[in-house]
């Protein structure tokens, strides 16, 4: 099983600040298969990137993906109020596929 | 637009199984799609339970221990899930949720989730 660790646990930032998070794998993702998902209280995560770097339909150019092998990063430039919320790596690149534990992005 | 609605109790009793549907709207359950099921706890947080092609292929997580399985009904739209054995560290949202293009790929679409509660 491929674990996913992300740093930081929580992050405090304000609203029009950039917000930098980190995904480790603990084995090679082979293709870059990685996908980030935002997540708010009591709804479904929601697709952000794929392919480590493709943003999904609808999603703001403010997010950005990067990385490779056992490395990703998830970018949030200028972050909106509505950007609050917790962020999920994944990876689907071998069954049995897997999440990180999440970065909290919160208000300062 | 492609919907995803889960259904099913929302509490088990200790050793018995946990039966959930989902329906999929607004888009084909027979196209080259993979549907799955995922659960979020606070002690486990988000974990892959298995997938399932409108063939009736199905591939599941070892971690639960061959107690999975993953069923289509093409006919209704529907995939489902049971699970047996239950014990509380069971208890946790369940959602099901599409990949596309064939398999190896992120989830697009998601149910709202269904807490199920494993309790006596």
């Amino acid at each position: 099983e491929n674990e996913l660790t992300q740093s930081p646990g929580t992050l405090s930032l304000s609203a029009g600040e950039s917000a930098t998070l980190s995904c480790r794998a603990s084995q090679t993702v082979n293709y870059n298969y990685l996908a980030w998902y935002q997540q708010k209280p009591g709804q479904a995560p929601r697709l952000l990137i794929y392919g480590a770097s493709s943003r999904a339909t609808g999603i703001p150019d403010r997010f950005s993906g990067s990385g490779s092998g056992t490395d990703f990063t998830l970018s949030i430039t200028r972050l909106e109020p509505e950007d609050f919320a917790v962020y999920f790596c994944q990876q689907y690149a071998r069954a049995p596929f897997t999440f990180g534990p999440g970065t909290k992005v919160d208000i300062k | 637009q492609v919907q995803l609605q889960e259904s099913g109790p929302g509490l088990v009793r200790p050793s018995g199984t946990l039966s959930l549907t989902c329906s999929v709207s607004g888009g084909p359950i027979d196209s080259n799609l993979w549907w799955h099921w995922v659960r979020q706890s606070p002690e486990k947080g988000l974990e892959w339970i298995g997938e399932v092609y409108h063939s009736g292929t199905a591939n599941y997580n070892p971690s639960l221990n061959n107690r999975v399985t993953i069923s289509v009904d093409k006919s209704k739209s529907q995939f489902s899930l049971k699970l047996t054995s239950v014990t509380a560290a069971d208890t946790a949202v369940y959602y099901c949720a599409r990949v596309p293009d064939g398999g190896y790929g992120p989830f697009d679409y998601w149910g709202q989730g269904t807490p199920v509660t494993v309790s006596s």
